[in-house]
C-alpha cells in the first residue's frame, strides 16, 4: 500500500495565479482533511470531508475550495494565490471516529511558494 | 474552545540524556491524545495516543501518561538517541476526528 499521496511536492507560484493539490489514499479511509503547516503554528486544519460528495470548513478555510468526487482522492485549490499561503500542505486520511484504529495518516507534504 | 500548549524548543539533548517534552490540554470532556512525530522532510507519522485517563500510551521507548488532575500529557524518554532529532507535535482529537494540535517542539540530539 502506498497509503497517503501527495501531487505534488513543491511548487512555486505567482500572486493571482491558481493550482491544484492532489491527495490520493488506498486505505480506503472515510475521511479526508487538508491541513497547513507553517512555522511557531503547528497544523492548522484547512478543510476536511467525512465521506465521497462531502466537504466541510476546518479552522483557516478562506481562500481554498476543495473537492472529494472520490473516496479515495481530495482536492484543494487555491484560485487566486496570495503570497500569505506560502506554506507547507499536509493531506491526512482516517477511518470514522468510532472505529477502534481512527488515527490519522499524513501524506508526505506539499511545500507551496508564493512570490 | 478545545487548544494544546506546548514547551518552546528547540530543546538540545546530548545522546543517552533523558528527555520531557511538557504538553497541558484545554478541552471539553476528555477527548484522546496523541503525540505525532515529524523527522526532517517528511509528514506526520503517529507515535503513540492514550484514549482515556491514566491511560499511558508508549512506543520506540516513549511514554506519556495521561494526566487529567493537570490536564497533561508530557512526552519521555529515558535516553535519546541522535536518530530521535525530529519535531514532536502534541494534539487531542476533536468530533469527526479532526486534530488540534500543538506548535510543535523541535528536538536536536547531538553524539
Amino acid at each position: 500500500n502506498a497509503g497517503v499521496t501527495q501531487t505534488p511536492k513543491f511548487r512555486v507560484l505567482k500572486t493571482g495565479q491558481s493550482m491544484t493539490l492532489l491527495c490520493a489514499q488506498d486505505m480506503n479511509h472515510e475521511y479526508m482533511y487538508w491541513y497547513r503547516q507553517d512555522p511557531g503554528m503547528g497544523l492548522r486544519l484547512i478543510h476536511y470531508s467525512v465521506g465521497e460528495g462531502t466537504t466541510a470548513k476546518g479552522e483557516v478555510p478562506d481562500g481554498y475550495n476543495v473537492s472529494r468526487l472520490k473516496k479515495q482522492n481530495f482536492l484543494l485549490g487555491l484560485e487566486s494565490a496570495a503570497p500569505s499561503q506560502t506554506s507547507v500542505y499536509f493531506c491526512a486520511s482516517s477511518y470514522p471516529e468510532d472505529r477502534e484504529y481512527n488515527e490519522q495518516f499524513f501524506g508526505p507534504g506539499t511545500r507551496l511558494t508564493v512570490l | 474552545g478545545n487548544s494544546v500548549t506546548q514547551m518552546e524548543g528547540p530543546v538540545t539533548l546530548s545522546e543517552e540524556a533523558f528527555l520531557t517534552i511538557n504538553c497541558t490540554y484545554t478541552a471539553t470532556g476528555y477527548p484522546s491524545l496523541f503525540w505525532y512525530v515529524q523527522y526532517p522532510g517528511e509528514g506526520l507519522q503517529l507515535l503513540l495516543k492514550a484514549t482515556k485517563a491514566d491511560d499511558k500510551g508508549s512506543n520506540k521507548g516513549f511514554e506519556a501518561t495521561y494526566r487529567k488532575e493537570t490536564t497533561s500529557f508530557h512526552l519521555e524518554k529515558g535516553s535519546v538517541q541522535v536518530s530521535d532529532s525530529a519535531v514532536y507535535f502534541c494534539a487531542l482529537l476533536g468530533g469527526y476526528n479532526k486534530l488540534i494540535f500543538g506548535a510543535g517542539t523541535r528536538l536536536a540530539v547531538h553524539p
